[in-house]
């Protein structure tokens, strides 16, 4: 059972091109969503979705964009790259939406660095 | 948006029981309190939960107060491989968009 798998483990981008991070999930989890993880904050939730077809913002969702359309795969696309988007990236997914009894399965990141 | 509180750092020696401790005066009543730990250069993974009553699996055990405006984390007999960042969140239903993570509690465990 693989989880939630993440690609690529390392990137470097020069600002303004573009690239897609990739998530999926073999769990068949309907919830699934990006984190940005910098030095010094939190955790921070840049987008979600509930399930297929569904995506939603998140708190920093500038810069960004997702679709979802299948339930096990929810890429994350930086349409430009900015300096500021610099950072480990995290994709996590659980098995139900609104439920504050799930647990949520992480990825093993994404560091990107934009020069 | 309910946050939580937790000491920057803790340290521990192998062996020992190590008490995480987490403040969250504004909890609702819907709230549960989830714990997550960060390994070295690794994704969150999931520690446990609860939302009333202690809760224990292999991993750990939950003590939340009466009033559920602090939370411990025990680990029974910490070893090498617990030392890690260790997160205290509350995740209510209702609203996905704000999900506060802190900083967490990192924890050190000297051999």
């Amino acid at each position: 059972n693989a989880g939630v798998t993440q690609t690529p483990k390392f990137q470097v981008l020069k600002t303004g091109q573009s690239m897609t991070l990739q998530c999926a999930q073999d769990m068949n989890h309907e919830y699934m969503s990006w984190y940005r993880q910098d030095p010094g904050m939190g955790l921070r939730l840049i987008h979600y979705s509930v399930g297929a077809g569904i995506t939603d913002q998140g708190e920093v969702p500038n810069g960004y964009n997702v679709s979802r359309s299948t339930t096990e795969d929810f890429p994350l696309r930086l349409l430009s790259a900015a300096p500021s988007q610099t950072s480990v990236y995290f994709c996590a997914s659980s098995y139900r939406v609104w439920g504050s009894n799930e647990k949520l399965f992480f990825g093993s990141g994404t560091q990107l660095s934009v020069l | 948006d309910a946050k939580t509180t937790q000491p920057n750092s803790m340290e521990s020696n192998e062996e020992e029981p190590v008490h995480l401790p987490c403040n969250h005066s504004t909890i609702s009543g819907t709230d549960y309190i989830h714990w997550y730990r960060q390994l070295p250069s690794q994704g969150p993974e999931y520690v446990i939960h609860g939302l009333t009553s202690n809760v224990n699996n292999r991993m750990a055990s939950l003590a939340i107060a009466e009033d559920r405006k602090s939370s411990t984390l025990i680990l029974h007999r910490a070893t090498l491989r617990d030392a890690a960042v260790y997160y205290c969140i509350l995740r209510g239903a209702g609203n996905n968009r704000k999900l506060i993570w802190g900083l967490g509690t990192s924890l050190a465990v000297n051999p």
